[in-house]
């Protein structure tokens, strides 16, 4: 009875470089969130997806930061040519359908990103 | 423009006394408020939400205050435990917006033994 699962739990990459941000959401779970939390701030929603659908991206930036939720494997938040103001905590969150009370969105550990 | 503010950075508290954890907003049209805790290392865990047509919630040593008016929330835990010692989120959601949650930046609340 595994949890939303994310990897990897620290990725650090260099200016320019790409970032591939995983997350595996609970078994049964077809919603996916991705938030991000700068240091000393709260998280910011990027991004709701469902299998094979972006619901509402109005959150992530609109240059390099792609998602994808593919129909089979992990979703995926993709960071191309990453700056050093990309680095901060990427979480994800998985309900089973659309969450319209918060207590059904269950968190992954996060993956912190670290650019040089 | 910080519409969900959590103004403590963090709250020391004696194991077995009340913590009171506050919390504000600026936006109106926010009509349900959450609380989450995080353990380092570990995702935000949902721990006891109100909507706005209350003005308490109560599970257990949680309850949650809800002041309209003054446009604040206060969390109290009592008694005080020392798996209490995380960090606690304050989240808000507005009726037209309710899968996208703004949080504020999180209260370390540190429970001494």
């Amino acid at each position: 009875n595994a949890g939303v699962m994310q990897n990897p739990r620290h990725l650090v990459r260099r200016r320019g470089q790409e970032a591939r941000l995983r997350c595996s959401p609970m078994k049964g779970h077809s919603h996916v969130y991705w938030y991000r939390q700068l240091p000393e701030e709260g998280l910011k929603f990027m991004v709701y997806l469902q299998k094979e659908n972006i619901i509402d991206e109005s959150g992530m930036p609109k240059e390099r930061f792609s998602a994808e939720f593919p129909k089979e494997g992990p979703s995926i938040l993709r960071i191309q040519q990453v700056v050093r103001g990309d680095s901060a905590a990427y979480f994800c969150a998985s309900s089973p359908s659309f969450a319209r009370t918060y207590n059904e969105q269950f968190f992954g550990p996060g993956t912190r990103l670290t650019v040089l | 423009d910080q519409q969900v503010k959590q103004n403590s950075p963090s709250l020391s508290v004696q194991e077995g006394r009340i913590s009171i954890l506050n919390c504000d907003y600026t936006n109106s049209m926010f009509d349900y408020f959450l609380w989450y805790k995080k353990y380092p290392a570990e995702g935000p865990t949902f721990l006891i939400s109100i909507s706005s047509i209350k003005d308490k919630n109560e599970d257990g040593r949680f309850t949650v205050f809800l002041n309209k008016s003054a446009k604040h929330l206060s969390l109290h835990i009592v008694p005080s435990q020392p798996g209490d010692s995380a960090v606690y989120f304050c989240a808000a959601s507005a009726e037209d917006s309710n899968y996208q949650l703004i949080w504020g930046a999180g209260t370390k609340l540190i429970i001494k033994p």
